[in-house]
């Protein structure tokens, strides 16, 4: 089993959809989680972290799932400019910070 | 402020010569990370950096690749000699190891080994 899995997509939805994603990982001693975003032939970048009781940034809600080991991220009121492949981060601390990336969803979405 | 910042941004080059790719990580940040990117087996941490000592080095392919930290400001990977194979985007991250903070990544270095 990977130790962090994604379904690759693509997911297309049409403009206005809500769309969900989920990421699961295998090592319950995770400590940290990120949802990155990535556009084509571009670096990954900071989308938001996730937080334990669940946050929310704008259109964004982000979701951890510690006892089913999963993380989820939720777009409401997609827009055009949110096609891209969205990549989660499972980080384990400790004396060695051990960061896995997942595969990427890939979301498309269509006017 | 500036980010993480590599070069060069393009490379193309023969099979067979030396590639030297650098990074400058973001001031305060003391890990850094290399990763390699491809449509097949998508992002691939190569190494990783604490207060410049390598700390894991085991994705790093096989012997031609290697990596070095001189200082805080500056990190090099270098693949000697290149293949059709390494060919790829690589990108350099970092971030403070205090915290698990997220990574900050460069815009990475577009490698083409003919």
């Amino acid at each position: 089993r990977k130790e962090v899995e994604q379904d690759p997509g693509p997911f297309n939805v049409p403009e206005g959809a809500t769309v969900a994603f989920n990421c699961t990982y295998s090592n319950s001693a995770s400590q940290s989680f990120f949802w990155y975003r990535q556009d084509c032939r571009k670096e990954p970048k900071l989308l938001m972290s996730v937080y334990s009781s669940g946050n929310e940034d704008g259109r964004f809600t982000a979701q951890l799932n510690r006892a089913s080991q999963y993380i989820s991220l939720l777009i409401r009121d997609s827009k055009l400019s949110d096609s891209a492949t969205y990549l989660c981060v499972v980080t384990k601390g400790g004396g060695y910070q051990k960061v896995t990336f997942g595969t990427g969803t890939k979301l498309q979405v269509i006017p | 402020d500036a980010g993480v910042i590599q070069s060069p941004r393009h490379e193309v080059t023969e099979m067979g010569q030396e590639v030297t790719l650098r990074c400058k990580p973001i001031s305060g940040h003391n890990s850094l990370f290399w990763y390699r990117q491809t449509m097949m087996r998508g992002l691939e941490l190569l190494i990783y950096f604490n207060n410049n000592v390598p700390i894991d080095d085991s994705g790093m392919p096989e012997d031609r690749f290697s990596a070095k930290m001189p200082n805080a400001s500056f990190s090099t990977l270098k693949i000697q000699p290149s293949e059709p194979r390494d060919s790829a985007v690589y990108f350099c991250a970092s971030t403070v190891r205090e915290g698990n903070q997220p990574q900050h990544f460069g815009d990475g270095t577009r490698l083409s080994i003919l």
